[in-house]
């Protein structure tokens, strides 16, 4: 089992629509949980941490479920500029990726 | 805010060429860097931690002798893919940060090596 899993993707959406994204990670002890957003090509970049009460950045709302092992990524009003790849990051020790999920916005 | 700056993005080598990689941060001194790799449609792996002025650590799987790491200042590490064959090819990324080993982390553009 991968240490942290996320939806598989690509995820397709038209603009302004409402995307969600799931991700579960294996260890108990894992102490901190981020959303990074990958570019094409390019480096991943931080877009929020993630709190177990939940947490609102604009249009992007985080959500933990510690006794689930569960994160997920909500976004509100996609934009065409929200295309990415979405990392969960999860931090117990180590900074442990997930493979992302795909997502592109269409007009 | 803190900069990681990475050298250089795009690499095309012919099999058996030593590639070195630069990190550095610009605006902070990283006693800690990390260095990732990730393949396509992968997500990114911890190859190893950079530390500097000792020798880093190497997750499992990675040989110390193929990926050798030199972090000889507090704003420079290097990862040297030695006689490198086609299946290192990848996208390899590092990130350091001013707390060490804390978040955030600072990414640097990441390089894109291509063994032919």
């Amino acid at each position: 089992r991968k240490e942290v899993e996320q939806d598989p993707g690509p995820f397709n959406v038209p603009e302004g629509a409402t995307v969600a994204f799931n991700c579960t990670y294996s260890n108990s002890a894992s102490q901190s949980f981020f959303w990074y957003r990958q570019d094409c090509r390019k480096e991943p970049k931080l877009l929020m941490s993630v709190y177990s009460s939940g947490n609102e950045d604009g249009r992007f709302t985080a959500q933990l479920n510690r006794a689930s092992q569960y994160i997920s990524l909500l976004i509100r009003d996609s934009k065409l500029s929200d295309s990415a790849t979405y990392l969960c990051v999860v931090l117990g020790g180590k900074l442990i990726f997930g493979q992302g999920t795909e997502l592109s916005v269409k007009p | 805010g803190a900069v990681v700056s990475q050298h250089p993005s795009w690499v095309i080598c012919k099999s058996g060429t030593s590639v070195k990689i630069e990190c550095r941060s610009l605006d902070f001194q990283a006693t800690t860097m990390f260095w990732y790799r990730q393949f396509p449609k992968q997500s990114l792996m911890l190859m190893a931690t950079s530390n500097e002025g000792s020798k880093a650590t190497y997750e499992q799987g990675v040989e110390k002798d193929k990926f050798l790491i030199n972090h000889a200042s507090l704003t420079l590490s290097t990862l040297t893919v030695t006689s490198a064959h086609p299946e290192d090819s990848s996208f390899y990324i590092c990130s350091a940060s001013p707390q060490g080993g804390r978040q955030p982390q600072h990414f640097g553009d990441g390089t894109r090596l291509s063994i032919l």
